[in-house]
């Protein structure tokens, strides 16, 4: 029943490793986002696809890469990974770019040791 | 640049009463959309409210209401009959329909005590 779902829940890693974060929706949603949240619980949102092709990518670095195989799926790849990538990160979906409602993920809390 | 300021990062409220969380933002644009969300200790986000920023008419969502002042640029949450379940942390956020950007406030803990 569970609309968004991300996996993992806790991900700690070392420094310089690459990991993977998934997101599933089961919405039938034609846009899925990743946002990161940080110590401060400030939310910037990182990438947006609609129908497979990236629409929003903000000024993230790009050891950030989201990859989609279909739909319902839009997985966050970090490579190198670095001790400020530590912070939430949550997947969402809405039906239409941005302007409809945007469900959320459970989020996934990202410690770099 | 587009910005959205929530000014009060704390506040609390007894159950049954009603609180008032302030949001302020700054758009060069006329198509844009304003959002409320709601991230409950479970971390799950949460949509609360939304306005078209080309309704006169103030969204309302149950307990949950808006004062949209457009000239003013402010976008208040107005929570009715507080409930414990209504502890979280709250986000504003404004979305430019022409740029294609999305911008969320800093957010407000908000705490209903008992």
């Amino acid at each position: 029943d569970t609309a968004v779902s991300q996996t993992p829940k806790y991900l700690v890693t070392q420094m310089g490793n690459d990991k993977s974060i998934k997101c599933e929706q089961n919405l039938g949603h034609d846009t899925m986002y990743w946002y990161k949240q940080d110590s401060k619980k400030f939310l910037k949102i990182m990438f947006s696809y609609n129908n497979k092709e990236l629409i929003i990518n903000e000024t993230v670095p790009n050891r950030f890469s989201p990859k989609s195989p279909d739909k319902a799926h839009l997985n966050l790849h970090i490579n190198s990974l670095e001790l400020g990538d530590s912070a939430v990160y949550f997947c969402a979906s809405s039906p239409q770019l941005l302007t409809d409602t945007q469900y959320f993920g459970p989020g996934t809390r990202l410690t770099v040791l | 640049a587009q910005t959205v300021t929530q000014s009060q990062p704390e506040m609390s409220v007894q159950e049954a009463e009603t609180v008032t969380l302030s949001c302020t933002y700054d758009t060069s644009e006329n198509n844009y959309y304003l959002f409320w969300y709601k991230q409950p200790p479970s971390r799950q986000m949460i949509l609360v409210i939304r306005q078209e920023a080309y309704k006169q008419q103030n969204a309302t969502e149950n307990r949950f209401s808006v004062n949209f002042q457009k000239a003013a640029k402010s976008f208040s949450l107005k929570i009715s009959d507080s409930q414990l379940g209504d502890t979280a942390m709250y986000f504003c956020a404004c979305y430019q329909g022409g740029s294609e950007k999305l911008v969320f406030g800093k957010g407000t803990k908000l705490t209903v005590n008992p």
